[in-house]
């Protein structure tokens, strides 16, 4: 247990149904990340939170996927009108600013 | 993005045997990182390396940061099964803010 928690482990939806995933991070990282990874990729890049501010968005997230972090703690990920090709396993990784990063257990997405 | 290439993909070998593995890039990275996934899990870190040229171990595993800051390499001496899973590198980009990782090297340790 890294100390970063997801929820759901594991979610099945239809297409064109939106989802929700959470993160929890581990309490004093003050930076935030969100990957894809897909069966034999590593993580891919989505974006990245320093506290509140959303400060990069890969070209991975289209205008279907929004993420926030309201607070600086905990960061939700949401897909809209979700297509087959978004099932992955979706992970989320805290550091601080220049530190390593230590991953959830992720949730993996399948949409059928 | 840029671009990562672990090798070898996978391996296969006998319990007790070492393990080498290596990723290299395109560009210089400033810290380079190890992880090792199991499947239906995120990635553990396993190794961090902050300075070129820096040997650091953890256990059986040790990992160097290349002199050139666009290689990284990895070791696991005396494998046992529970080393069995997928290891990752991944290089910090030159903005200091996003990661990159490679494709993967799979390992399978036969008892």
């Amino acid at each position: 247990d890294t100390g970063v928690s997801q929820d759901p482990r594991h979610k099945i939806t239809k297409r064109g149904q939106n989802v929700t995933f959470r993160c929890d991070p581990i309490s004093e990282h003050n930076r935030l990340y969100w990957y894809r990874q897909t069966l034999g990729q590593g993580p891919e890049f989505l974006t990245y939170f320093q506290n509140e501010a959303q400060l990069e968005k890969s070209r991975l997230l289209s205008d279907r996927f929004s993420a926030e972090r309201p607070k600086g703690s905990f960061s939700t990920l949401e897909i809209q009108r979700t297509e087959q090709g978004d099932s992955a396993m979706y992970l989320c990784a805290s550091c601080r600013s220049t530190d390593t990063q230590y991953f959830g257990p992720g949730t993996r997405l399948t949409v059928l | 993005g840029q671009q990562l290439n672990q090798s070898p993909q996978s391996m296969f070998i006998q319990e007790g045997e070492d393990v080498s593995m290596n990723c290299t890039s395109s560009s210089i990275f400033n810290t380079w990182l190890w992880y090792k996934q199991e499947p239906g899990e995120g990635p553990v870190l396993l190794i961090a390396l902050y300075k070129a040229g820096e040997l650091t171990s953890n256990g059986r595993l040790t990992a160097q940061f290349g002199i050139t800051r666009k290689d990284s390499f990895l070791n696991i001496s005396a494998s046992i099964p529970s080393d069995v899973g997928i290891y990752f590198c991944a290089g910090l980009g030159n903005t200091g803010n996003q990661f990159y990782f490679g494709t993967g090297t799979s390992l399978t340790v036969i008892p």
